[in-house]
């Protein structure tokens, strides 16, 4: 039972720098989600995906990009990597709408820009 | 500012007490869930209330959706260590599409044995 599957785990950047955080899911979910999560805070949205080919901006999406060219795969990119992007990103998934579905949330990506 | 606000921001009390921590907005919300969150690892979820006034029983844990849907309360009785983590509401606006689900800060909550 994979579920929710986040990579790499723990990254260090350094500024100007940029990656990719993978994200996979396998229960063949339409909704997909990239949160982040500064210490001791909430959860913020940065983007979501309603469906393959489908995506939109959240409540922080500036310097980040995603693609969904597959229902399985959501990856996030990071471009010129910033202090102020130093967080937890979480992948998160559900069957539909939050609105009464579960939402399934992987183990977390900590990333540290230097 | 913050949609959904969670009070206390922290809270600290020892085993067999009661506690009550409440998620406040003034949006109406179609849903509201629950969820704890323990270091390192993503948030699970606890319960999702979908009507005004519900209220939903989880073993020691009460939940409570405002009959206008713009506030919850999370009620613990007799708390054990166990109950240690970070309580997090999320909602998902009523005059949305209905896809976004934006998060409390949370509650930090130590139960001390």
């Amino acid at each position: 039972n994979a579920g929710v599957t986040q990579t790499p785990k723990f990254r260090i950047l350094k500024i100007g720098q940029s990656m990719t955080l993978q994200c996979t899911q396998d229960m063949n979910h339409n909704y997909m989600y990239w949160y982040r999560q500064d210490p001791g805070m909430g959860l913020k949205l940065i983007y979501y995906s309603v469906g393959a080919g489908i995506t939109d901006k959240g409540e922080v999406p500036n310097g980040y990009n995603v693609s969904r060219s597959t229902t399985e795969d959501f990856p996030l990119r990071l471009e010129l990597a910033a202090p102020s992007q130093t967080s937890v990103y979480f992948c998160a998934s559900s069957y539909s709408t939050p609105s009464g579905n579960t939402i399934y949330f992987g183990e977390g990506s900590w990333l540290t820009v230097v | 500012t913050q949609l959904l606000e969670q009070s206390p921001q922290f809270l600290s009390i020892q085993e067999g007490e009661n506690l009550t921590v409440y998620c406040n907005s003034s949006s109406v919300f179609s849903s509201l869930q629950w969820y704890r969150q323990e270091p390192g690892e993503g948030p699970v979820l606890l319960v999702t209330v979908v009507t005004g006034g519900e209220v939903k029983k989880l073993k020691r844990l009460t939940f409570q959706f405002g009959d206008a849907r713009k506030d919850s309360s999370l009620h613990i009785t007799a708390a054990q260590p166990g109950d240690t983590g970070l309580y997090l509401c999320a909602g998902v606006e009523a005059e949305t599409s209905g896809s976004r689900l934006t998060f409390g800060e949370g509650t930090q909550l130590t139960v001390n044995p």
